[in-house]
This record gives structure tokens, C-alpha cells and sequence, in this order.
């Protein structure tokens, strides 16, 4: 079980500029989490994937934010023109279907926006 | 999340117990989770347990579950200095979406 890989670990960059982060999940779980934390606070939802099939974003998603699961395996979470307010850890976590299958987390990704 | 709430800190000594509690509001939750998170790390599953249950018991740590009063507490039992953590509480929402909320979070520390 090599457990929810995420990539980078860190990344600091300019506001303004476009950041990438990619999730590897465990590979029988069909569904994938984003989440993003902020310090001193719990994960806040973001946006959840079934398979290939992004089945809902939160409101709370700017439209600078977009994710991607297009084989129904890795996702990827891209942010357009970042700002300061978005520094935060990003987490990815999946699951199996149904019932009580808990979420699994990675390591997350700590995004620096300077 | 604003449906779960958790105390932000709680300070024992190594050997003692360890409770941390949660409420939550919706009646509809149906799992209930425990999470702990070290510094600069994702959150690692320590157990969860479902609705029609009152107690879970796995080695150190025992769940209890009020559902008439929506509480849950986690007790560690002979807590060590590797246990400072944040642990959190989390509600699964038998929505359309299956989504998981999160409290805020309790910064346990123990005291050698």
C-alpha cells in the first residue's frame, strides 16, 4: 500500500502566477478529495471527483481554481493568477465507495504565495 | 466546519488519559471519524465509528458516541509524549455528495 502521494511538498511562489499540484490516490479508490487548510484550522472542502466524473465544487472555489482526474487515477489542481489569500495546505485525500469508507489522506502540498 | 465543533486545546501529563470532545448538529451523520495530524503532515485515520454504535474500543483509544446529544469524545488511554498532535473530529453527510466535514481541531499536549 503505497498510500495518497501529493507533489510538491512545497511550492513558493509570485502572485500572479499559475501553480500546479498533482495527487496520486491509492489505486483501488475511486473517489478523490480536495481539501484546503489553512493554519489553526481544520480541512475545508474543495471539490470531489467519483472516477473521472467531478461531482461537485465547493462554493467557495474561485473560478481560478480548477481540478482534473482524467483517467479516473491521478488529479491534478491547477490555480490561476494566485493570490495571497491563497497560501495554504492542500490536501488530497481519497476513498472507496460507499458506506462509511473513510478518507485517506496525503501529506499535502504548502503552497507559499509571496 | 461550522456544524462541528471541537475545544482548541487540552494539556495532560504522560501516563494519564487523554478526552477530547466534539459536538456536531446534523442528526443525519451517520460516521463519525477521528483524525491526528502531526506538523507538516497530511491527517492519519485513527478510527471512526458509525451512527447505531455508542463505543468503539481499539487498543489505547475508545470512541464514545451520544447520539441523543450529538457528542463524541476520543479517550487515549496511558497518553505519551508521541500523541501531541491535532486531532480532529469529522462527520460523514449521507448527502448526495458524500462529503466529510472537519472540526477546527484539538492541539493535545502531553508533559513528560
Amino acid at each position: 500500500d503505497t498510500g495518497v502521494s501529493q507533489d510538491p511538498r512545497h511550492k513558493i511562489t509570485k502572485r500572479g502566477q499559475n501553480v500546479t499540484f498533482r495527487c496520486d490516490p491509492i489505486s483501488e479508490h475511486n473517489r478523490l478529495y480536495w481539501y484546503r487548510q489553512t493554519l489553526g484550522q481544520g480541512p475545508e472542502f474543495l471539490t470531489y471527483f467519483q472516477n473521472e466524473a467531478q461531482l461537485e465544487k465547493s462554493r467557495l472555489l474561485s473560478n481560478r481554481f480548477s481540478a482534473e482526474r482524467p483517467k479516473g487515477s491521478f488529479s491534478t489542481l491547477e490555480i490561476q493568477r494566485t493570490e495571497q489569500g491563497d497560501s495554504a495546505m492542500y490536501l488530497c485525500a481519497s476513498s472507496l465507495a460507499g458506506g462509511g469508507s473513510p478518507l485517506h489522506f496525503g501529506n499535502g502540498t504548502r503552497l507559499t504565495v509571496t | 466546519g461550522e456544524d462541528v465543533e471541537q475545544s482548541l486545546f487540552l494539556s495532560v501529563r504522560e501516563g494519564d488519559s487523554s478526552v477530547i470532545n466534539c459536538t456536531y448538529t446534523d442528526s443525519s451523520s451517520t460516521y463519525l471519524y477521528w483524525y491526528k495530524q502531526e506538523p507538516g503532515a497530511g491527517l492519519q485515520l485513527l478510527t471512526y465509528i458509525f451512527s447505531n454504535m455508542d463505543m468503539k474500543q481499539d487498543q489505547r483509544l475508545t470512541v464514545l458516541l451520544n447520539k441523543k446529544d450529538k457528542h463524541l469524545s476520543l479517550r487515549i488511554a496511558d497518553t505519551q509524549t508521541g500523541d501531541s498532535a491535532i486531532y480532529f473530529c469529522a462527520e460523514k453527510k449521507e448527502d448526495n455528495f458524500n462529503k466529510f466535514y472537519f472540526g477546527s481541531g484539538t492541539k493535545l499536549n502531553v508533559k513528560p
